[in-house]
Parts: structure tokens; sequence; C-alpha cells
């Protein structure tokens, strides 16, 4: 809800221009990885994963990009739109019960 | 949101009362979750469920007990409210350590 994007980092981007929201995650033994988006009022909405066998993957218009050296993660969103306003965090999975949620960028789109 | 039901969706209650937050999936789910999402901090894991009458505690269980009868319904009970309670619950269901899915929330507010 808007009570959660207050205090977040807030990435402002111009419509079209592309968008990187990055993370940085801790632990060692996770090899899993999710992106969320949260729009204001709603829950989480899964946006695209990746393994940690995998330095990248693409979806639709997003794409992610993983770096285990640094423990870095980074969300790509091209041609951003203003639909794409929202807060994004980063999940990391060891297990069904070891789950560490990130706690957010808010993205803002300028039209 | 398809497939997962929380509800109330949003609710005031005064200090020392008991309330029954409630989520139901029609997926089939083995995996169920409560969370809380606060300003400041990643979603933080209340309890989980791993079947029919098998739970166990997250990182913040206390004040918080779960009951799971059937496998479509998850209860997140607080015996008896305080402030520091207020917030926003999200259920979240899975068949596995990946691809969580959420419901949109509850916002309870303890007075």
């Amino acid at each position: 809800g808007e009570s959660v994007g207050l205090h977040l980092p807030t990435l402002s981007v111009q419509e079209g221009d592309n968008s990187i929201i990055n993370c940085a995650y801790s632990n060692s033994a996770s090899d899993y990885f999710i992106w969320y988006k949260q729009e204001s009022g709603k829950g989480p909405q899964f946006i695209i994963d990746i393994r940690s066998n995998m330095d990248k993957r693409q979806g639709q218009r997003v794409t992610v990009l993983l770096n285990k050296t640094v423990k870095h993660l980074s969300l790509q969103i091209a041609a951003t739109q203003p639909g794409d306003s929202a807060v994004y965090f980063c999940a990391e999975v060891e297990s069904y019960q070891k789950v560490t949620f990130g706690t957010g960028t808010k993205l803002q789109v300028i039209p | 949101d398809a497939g997962i039901t929380q509800s109330p969706r949003h609710k005031v209650t005064e200090t020392g009362t008991p309330v029954t937050l409630r989520c139901h999936q029609t997926e089939n789910h083995r995996y169920m979750y409560w969370y809380r999402q606060d300003p400041g901090h990643g979603l933080r894991l209340i309890h989980y469920s791993y079947g029919v009458k098998d739970t166990d505690k997250g990182e913040v269980s206390d004040g918080y007990s779960v009951s799971r009868s059937k496998t479509e319904d998850f209860l997140l009970t607080l015996e008896s409210a305080t402030s520091s309670q207020t917030s926003v619950y999200f259920c979240a269901i899975s068949d596995g350590p990946y691809g969580y899915t959420f419901g949109s929330g509850t916002r309870l507010t303890v007075v």
C-alpha cells in the first residue's frame, strides 16, 4: 500500500527511457532470485526470476542480471511506461521457508 | 491475485481484542504463508504451512498463531492485538520454493 512506498529510494525516469533497479543480496546459499512489482494497494506481482547458474534472463521488456561475485541483482526495464510506476523489490530464495525480500525501490515514470 | 483471496481487506480493531485473518486459495498449492509488510522492512515471514495441520514459525511469529484445517484455507490469529501489529498482511501460496503468488493484502490497524 501507500505506506510501504514511504522512505524508499526513488528512481525517476522519463517515459520511454530504460530503467535499471538494483538489489544487493547477502546469502551465498541462495540459488534462486525473483523480482516483484507492487502497485499501490496491491499485493506483490511476479515479474521475472533467475537461477544462480545463470547470469542473465530476458522477458518481455524486462531483463534480470545476476552477478554472484558481488552478490548483486539488477532489473532492467526497457522503454519505461507510466504503468511501470510501482515499488520493485527482489527476493533471494534458499528454500521454501527461507526467502528474504528486499525493501524495494520506488519507480516513478515521468510522462 | 487469481486463485488466492484474503479477507477482510481492511480492519480496524482495538488493542487487546482477538483478530483472525483468512486466506483462501483455489490452486491446491501445498505451501501457504503469512507475511507482514512494514515501512523500512522487506516482507517478513510470520508463519507458514507445508500441508494440512502442518505449520511452522517464521522470523516474526510472536503474538501470532495459525491454523490450516483444509488445503484451501490458512488462518492467521492475533490472540490479543497490539499497536505493533498494525501492518499490511499478505498471504502467499506456492507449490514449492519457487513461484510465490501473493494475495491482495489485509490492512490492519490496531488502535
